[in-house]
């Protein structure tokens, strides 16, 4: 089984739709967790952290659930600039300092007029 | 403001062939990870560096191996170059060694034929 988990898609959603994409984790020693972008051929850019209580940036909702193992991310009101690959990253920290991110394959969206 | 910089962006080689790649971190940032991202796939940990020293690994063989210089920047070597080293290879610089975030620069994307 992989550490993170996520469908690959793609999502093919209309501009102005609501989509939201999940993501399961294996390790439940894991500390932090993220949601990264990663337009075609670009680099990771961090989107946003996810807490338990969770988080809002804008048109961007994360939330997190420890109990499940189970991280979301929700974005409202979709627009054709948000056609990206969404990462789910897990950081499980390591003995001896450090940290040692875990990538999920990633969850393409292709927002559509 | 700089942010994380690699070179070459670029590179072919041989199987066989040994290559390195460079990376400078983010201004103010001393630790650096590096990450082989291999197509359709997320990015997966190599290596991490801090106090010029590995600090942490992932599940990549001996082939692989890395330096940090005093002024924090990062090489990272792959000898006997194989056809399944082909990746885009990230670089990502983090503020001390326990700070979780950490940002990515545009990734040298090596081809081996």
């Amino acid at each position: 089984r992989k550490e993170v988990e996520q469908d690959p898609g793609p999502f093919n959603v209309p501009e102005g739709a609501t989509v939201a994409f999940n993501c399961t984790y294996s390790n439940s020693a894991s500390q932090s967790f993220f949601w990264y972008r990663q337009d075609c051929r670009k680099e990771p850019k961090l989107l946003m952290s996810v807490y338990s209580s969770g988080n809002e940036d804008g048109r961007f909702t994360a939330q997190l659930n420890r109990a499940s193992q189970y991280i979301s991310l929700l974005i409202r009101d979709s627009k054709l600039s948000d056609s990206a690959t969404y990462l789910c990253v897990v950081n499980r920290g390591v003995r001896g300092g450090g940290n040692k991110l875990t990538f999920g394959t990633g969850t393409q969206l292709k927002v559509e007029l | 403001d700089a942010g994380v910089t690699q070179s070459p962006t670029h590179l072919i080689k041989t199987r066989g062939q040994q290559v390195t790649l460079r990376c400078s971190p983010k201004s103010g940032h001393d630790t650096v990870s590096w990450y082989q991202q291999a197509l359709g796939q997320g990015p997966q940990f190599i290596f991490q560096y801090y106090e010029e020293e590995e600090r942490q690994r992932g599940n990549f063989p001996d082939r692989f191996s890395g330096h940090q210089f005093p002024n924090y920047s990062s090489e990272l070597n792959v000898n006997a170059l194989l056809l399944g080293d082909s990746a885009l290879y990230l670089c990502a610089s983090s503020l001390r060694l326990n700070t979780d975030t950490q940002y990515f620069g545009p990734g040298t994307r090596l081809t081996v034929l």
